[in-house]
């Protein structure tokens, strides 16, 4: 199985409401990611988990909170998004953080209006 | 600052052709290079990647080539399908940052 599942596949929120972005592997991978990529750009780094633990946090607005409640999951919590932060969000994961290969899921497109 | 540059922005190959995708980074850290596929509305799937002591790597029509004093890399796509067109982006790792070119659309005339 070297699949990465992302739940929902599309979202639309308001700029008032809470909602969360699931992300789940069986590969056995230690180390997890969340990407945001606009359309027509490459995806862009938001945080990366390592041992269930934040590793990097590439500077992003504390709307976005991201969340490792085991080796397996990963979710991204949103909550008083902007219009700008409509995107397809990507999770991935890998073995580890150095030099090994990246499994992306299908993302999940979300629209905040 | 731009880390990785990609080139072309985008390509159109006939059917059995070659494709040729450039990047180029400035991040001496970088140890790892992935090249990725995109389908419009799928996430990126890796290609083929390779690490800075290999000049070159190929998986089946896929090759890349690798110049470490350079500091470019290169994706060669043998024989190109219609299948193949695709958004391409090149990647350059280290440490689990991942920083991606800009892309490269490529479309294979039949």
């Amino acid at each position: 199985d070297t699949e990465v599942t992302q739940t929902p596949k599309h979202l639309v929120m308001g700029m008032t409401n809470k909602k969360s972005l699931k992300c789940e592997q069986h590969m056995g991978h230690r180390a997890m990611y969340w990407y945001k990529q606009k359309a027509k750009k490459p995806p862009e780094l938001m945080f990366v988990y390592s041992y269930e633990k934040l590793s990097i946090n590439e500077s992003v607005p504390s709307r976005f909170s991201p969340e490792c409640p085991n080796s397996s999951l990963l979710n991204l919590h949103l909550h008083a998004l902007q219009p700008e932060d409509s995107a397809l969000y990507l999770c991935a994961s890998s073995q580890g953080l150095m030099n090994t290969e990246a499994f992306f899921g299908q993302g999940t497109r979300l629209t905040v209006v | 600052q731009q880390q990785v540059k990609q080139s072309p922005q985008s390509l159109i190959v006939q059917k059995g052709g070659i494709s040729i995708i450039n990047c180029a980074y400035e991040n001496t850290a970088f140890d790892y290079f992935p090249w990725y596929q995109q389908f419009p509305g799928k996430g990126p799937a890796l290609l083929i990647a390779i690490r800075p002591d290999v000049s070159e790597k190929k998986e089946g029509r896929f090759t890349i080539s690798f110049n470490k004093s350079a500091k470019q890399f290169s994706l060669h796509i043998m024989d190109s399908q219609p299948g193949d067109s695709a958004t391409y982006f090149c990647a350059a790792s280290y440490a689990g940052k991942s920083t991606f070119g800009d892309g490269t659309t490529l479309t294979v005339k039949p």
